[in-house]
């Protein structure tokens, strides 16, 4: 069974930082994604990438693949309030998705 | 369109009691999925149905559980005498049969007194 560790597990910084969270797999990844929910709300697509090395830009968001296709990082810039959320690595399978077990972010004004 | 939509958003039940959950996915999208939450946790996948056919559920779905989808549209899922660890939010997702992008109910937040 494949498992997705993500870290660190929390995060708190002040609006304007910048910050990077990991996510890991014990195999490689079919393809991977991350996506971010909110509160009370369902995760939400960022981004999917596929090939190892890949780097991918969303505005202030940085997503890297690693060469090997086991592991991700995301990096945002200039935190904002609005970037609060529950981060979370996927691996998009042949049919279904298993999810890491998440970065909780709270950027503070 | 408005997306995937579940009902009930919130349910409280006594233990011991059963519960059913609706999940109406986006239309013509082929692929429904069943996924439990627990707090600042990922995700972890219940079940998951090809149209009308169910094709995989997993070992966290013990017999209490049941889901169906017996048209290919909206789906339910069932559980049989609640316990207090059911607590969780439980999400729906769908996706069109050749993409990978799933789309997220806002869940049904269940919680077993």
């Amino acid at each position: 069974t494949q498992l997705l560790e993500q870290s660190p597990q929390f995060l708190s910084i002040q609006e304007g930082e910048n910050l990077t969270v990991y996510c890991n797999s014990s195999s490689v990844f079919s393809s991977l994604q991350w996506y971010r929910q909110e509160p009370g709300e369902g995760p939400v697509l960022l981004v999917t990438v596929v090939t190892g090395g890949e780097v991918k830009k969303l505005k202030r968001l940085t997503f890297q693949f690693g060469d090997a296709r086991k592991d991700s990082s995301l990096h945002i810039t200039a935190a904002q309030p609005g970037d609060t959320g529950l981060y979370l690595c996927a691996d998009a399978g042949t049919y279904k998705y298993i999810f890491g077990t998440g970065t909780r972010l709270k950027v503070l004004a | 369109d408005t997306g995937v939509s579940q009902n009930p958003r919130h349910k409280i039940t006594k233990r011991g009691q059963n519960v059913t959950f609706r999940c109406d996915p986006i239309s013509e999208h082929n692929r429904l999925y069943w996924y439990r939450q627990t707090l600042g946790q990922g995700p972890e996948f219940l079940t998951y149905f090809q149209n009308e056919a169910q094709l995989e559920k997993s070992r966290l779905l013990s017999d209490r559980f049941s889901a169906e989808r017996p048209k290919g549209s909206f789906s339910t899922l069932e559980i049989q005498r609640t316990e207090q660890g059911d607590s969780a939010m439980y999400l729906c997702a769908s996706s069109p049969l050749r993409a990978t992008e799933a789309f997220f109910g806002q869940g049904t937040r269940l919680t077993v007194v």
